[in-house]
Order: C-alpha cells, then structure tokens, then sequence
C-alpha cells in the first residue's frame, strides 16, 4: 500500500482480555517499529525488527507484551492480561533502512481498557 | 538518564511572526528528527538532521542541528494558520546497529490568525 497501515483504528476491551494490533508496513521496508503514545506525551519505544527478528525488544514494559513478524512484513503486536494503563495509541512505523532511515509512521491504534 | 527535552510545551502566537522551538538532549547523537502531528493523526516527518551543523529548510520552516551543543532549533518564518500542530523532536541515542529513538514531549503551537 501507499502507507503503513494499522488495524483496528480503536480498540476498547475489558481489563484482563487479550488484544491484538496489527501493522502492515510500507513494500519494501525491512525496518518495523512499534511505539507506543499516551495523551500528550511523545512516542515511546517498544520495539524494532529488522526483517523478521526482533534486533531490540528493550522497550517492551512486561511480558504481558509480544510481537512478532514472521513472514518480515506484516507484525502484531500482541497483549496479555490488559490493564488499565496499557491504555494508549499504539503507533507502528517502518523504515527502508534500520538506522538513520527517516520514519514513516501509520495513524495508530487507540486501545481502551475499561 | 538519556532525556530529550523541548520548549516551549505550549505556543499560541499571531499569523506572520517569527518563532523557534529549541530541543535539547543529554547525551551524545548526531542524528535528530523533527515530526509533525495533527491532532487525531499520525507522525508525518519534516527533517532528518545527521551531522553537526545541519540545517534543513521546507517552506516556512528551517531545522537546525549543534551536535557540541546538543541543541536543534526549528524555526518558523512568517507563521500561517496552517502549521499549528504539535512538534516532536526525536533523537537517535542508539548505540550499535539497533535503532531506538528517544522523543521529546512535544510542542503545540497554535496559530491564530
């Protein structure tokens, strides 16, 4: 596609449930990071892959969060046992390189935990 | 602790004036990135800065990068109604092949016109 693209748009789920995000890169880019924004806040850093490993997953809070990329395009962002504060926009980007490659990020996913 | 910080948070300024946004970080990098944010919107890149004394100019905005001061600024020339949104700075404080950016808070700036 033209961009990348994230589904679902918005997501509410109850405490407890387990939630899936998707992300479907720009063709062609090898890079693939998940960042995760709250309300006024910048992105942070949850992880990146590098064609279909995870080369750092540093960012991840918990083991309640994974992600994979098996084919090295399309990944999900997978997450256990919601709480509350995992509450946020979850923004995937890609990138043609790995480093100092200029980032072209999708509209992101809401998720609510009630 | 590896920070990056911007200022101002916040600024509301008139139609035609001039203004700098200043972001500052902690440790060494020499590659910055200025973003855009609409509200409700993805990130959409303005400027890649990856040595010292970079400068990046796109219409009415001009980005600088002083790798020895740890400091870009993004200056706005003649401000229109249309670039009020919120600006993020991110630096590249990785160190090795891997690739983690660190971001500022962001800066909304409204426009009036």
């Amino acid at each position: 596609g033209a961009g990348v693209s994230q589904t679902p748009s918005n997501k509410v789920t109850e405490k407890g449930k387990y939630v899936e995000l998707r992300c479907d890169p720009i063709s062609g880019h090898t890079a693939l990071y998940w960042y995760r924004q709250s309300l006024g806040q910048g992105p942070e850093f949850l992880i990146y892959f590098q064609g279909t490993g995870a080369a750092d997953d540093s960012g991840l809070p918990n083991d309640r969060f994974f992600a994979v990329r098996p084919e090295g395009s399309v990944s999900t962002l997978k997450i256990q046992r919601t709480e509350r504060g995992d509450s946020a926009v979850y923004l995937c980007a890609s990138s043609r390189i790995g480093r100092a490659g200029e980032l072209f990020f999708g509209e992101g996913s809401r998720l609510t935990v009630l | 602790e590896l920070k990056v910080e911007q200022n101002p948070l916040f600024l509301s300024m008139q139609e035609g004036k001039n203004y700098t946004i200043y972001c500052n970080y902690s440790t060494t990098s020499d590659r910055l990135y200025w973003y855009r944010q609409d509200p409700g919107k993805s990130l959409e890149s303005l400027f890649v800065l990856l040595s010292n004394g970079a400068v990046k100019q796109e219409g009415r905005l001009m980005a600088s990068l002083d790798t020895k001061a740890r400091l870009s600024t993004l200056h706005i020339t003649a401000a229109v109604h249309d670039l009020s949104a919120t600006y993020f700075c991110a630096v590249d404080m990785s160190l090795d092949s891997n690739y983690q950016l660190i971001w500022g808070a962001g800066t909304k700036l409204i426009i009036k016109p």
